[in-house]
């Protein structure tokens, strides 16, 4: 079974530039969730797909960020114009249940450096 | 308050010797609760969720206090290859939606 995939690995872009990260999660799992970590802090949750829906987008950190998730497959999140605060490792994960008892598979992570 | 706090280290462990840490979490409500392994530059691996009863991974023990909100994990005959960040996360539920709240990790060295 494929894991979680993401691309890209890596992206480095100036400020004011826009830059799109995409989720491929494990076939089958309807729930997809977005998570961020900047440098010296803890993972953070952004925002959780099951399908095509927004679930949750509470940890969105504003309105530069857009997440879509288009036929309830892959999802990409966009970041327009991105602002140097927006430097860090983005997770994405999947799940078949949506309570999380059985923990998350993350993606290997797109590490975006904004300069 | 932050919702999981942990104390990041690093916590420089002799080969073969035991290392303990803990976390506490804030959420009174969580249910379940986890330790995920981090390597440098790669994504969390769940490395074993944590019940009630406490449990048993190998060399790895998870226990959990609910009354003073804490979690704890202990590894023992540690090996150079436990070299990793340990993430403490715990799942909140709330209004309906359920999200993961991690903390910083502890950083684990493990020297010859």
């Amino acid at each position: 079974e494929a894991g979680v995939t993401q691309f890209p690995s890596h992206s480095v872009i100036e400020k004011g530039q826009t830059v799109t990260l995409r989720c491929d999660p494990i076939s089958g799992h309807d729930n997809l969730y977005w998570y961020r970590r900047v440098m010296g802090k803890e993972i953070k949750f952004l925002l959780h797909f099951v399908k095509e829906s927004k679930q949750d987008e509470s940890g969105m950190p504003n309105n530069r960020f857009l997440a879509e998730r288009t036929g309830g497959t892959y999802s990409t999140l966009k970041v327009q114009p991105a602002e140097l605060e927006d430097s860090g490792v983005y997770f994405c994960a999947s799940s078949q249940e949506q309570g999380a008892f059985y923990g998350y598979t993350f993606g290997s992570g797109t590490r975006l450096t904004v300069v | 308050r932050k919702e999981v706090e942990q104390d990041p280290g690093p916590f420089n462990v002799p080969e073969g010797a035991t290392v303990a840490f803990n976390c506490t979490y804030s959420n009174s409500a969580s249910q379940s609760f986890f330790w995920y392994r981090q390597d440098c530059r790669k994504e969390p691996k769940l490395l074993m969720s944590v019940y009630s009863s406490g449990n048993e991974d190998g060399r790895f023990t998870a226990q959990l206090n609910r009354a003073s909100q804490y979690i704890s994990l202990l590894i023992r005959d540690s090996k150079l290859s436990d070299s990793a960040t340990y993430l403490c996360v715990v799942n909140i539920h709330d209004y309906g939606n359920n999200r993961l709240a991690f903390g910083k990790g502890n950083q684990v060295v493990v020297i010859p």
